[in-house]
């Protein structure tokens, strides 16, 4: 049982392009979670997705970014016009269940350079 | 605001050498705790979890981790590292949100180094 993908693992972009990341959950999972890692600081939260919806998106940043879970395919985050400030690693994780006991599984992250 | 602290930014210690790693938490209601690691490359893997019970957990590569509500602190520790477990060790709790969801906090991160 493959656990979760992310790609690439490695994005570079200029300022004023746009990063798309990738996110394939744990076959069987259907909750999927993104974090932003910066530099000397935890990961933070930013959306949680099922199937088609966005269930919180309250750690987003409220221009610039969005993220999706289609039916069929992947969890896509993506970041339009990039700053320089959006370089980071950024984490997704899925869960089978919703629920606060339910453990998340970390895919390796996508570490972002805007240059 | 709830919130995770971890004191320790980087810690270095030698082979063999004891290991605590202090987490501590914001949250007056029910928690539920967790360490996760990360080595060199990798991704985060769950080291070990609290929701209930025994406040001392014991979890993988002889990690443990004790819980005391009175301290809200979910400290880490081994009692001799090895050099293998040079990485980054994360604390989180779940944190309830007003729309019915849930979700992590983490800490910023303890890097750990251990020295053969």
């Amino acid at each position: 049982n493959a656990g979760v993908m992310q790609n690439p693992r490695h994005l570079v972009r200029r300022r004023g392009q746009e990063a798309r990341l990738r996110c394939s959950p744990m076959k069987g999972h259907s909750h999927v979670y993104w974090y932003r890692q910066l530099p000397e600081e935890g990961l933070k939260f930013m959306v949680y997705l099922q199937k088609e919806n966005i269930i919180d998106e309250s750690g987003m940043p409220k221009e610039r970014f969005s993220a999706e879970f289609p039916k069929e395919g992947p969890s896509i985050l993506r970041i339009q016009q990039v700053v320089r400030g959006d370089s980071a690693a950024y984490f997704c994780a899925s869960s089978l269940f919703r629920g606060s006991t339910d453990e998340q599984y970390f895919g390796p992250g996508t570490r972002l350079t805007v240059t | 605001a709830q919130s995770v602290s971890q004191h320790n930014h980087h810690v270095i210690l030698s082979e063999a050498a004891s290991l605590e790693l202090g987490c501590n938490y914001s949250y007056g209601g029910t928690v539920n705790l967790f360490w996760y690691v990360q080595y060199p490359g990798q991704h985060l893997q769950l080291l070990l979890k609290y929701f209930s019970g025994d406040p001392l957990v014991k979890g993988i590569k002889g990690f443990e981790a004790e819980f005391i509500k009175s301290k809200f602190s979910f400290n880490l520790r081994k009692p001799s590292v090895q050099w293998s477990d040079t990485a980054e060790y994360f604390c989180a709790v779940i944190s309830s949100t007003t729309s019915g969801t849930y979700k992590y906090i983490f800490g910023t991160g303890t890097r750990l180094k251990v020295l053969a």
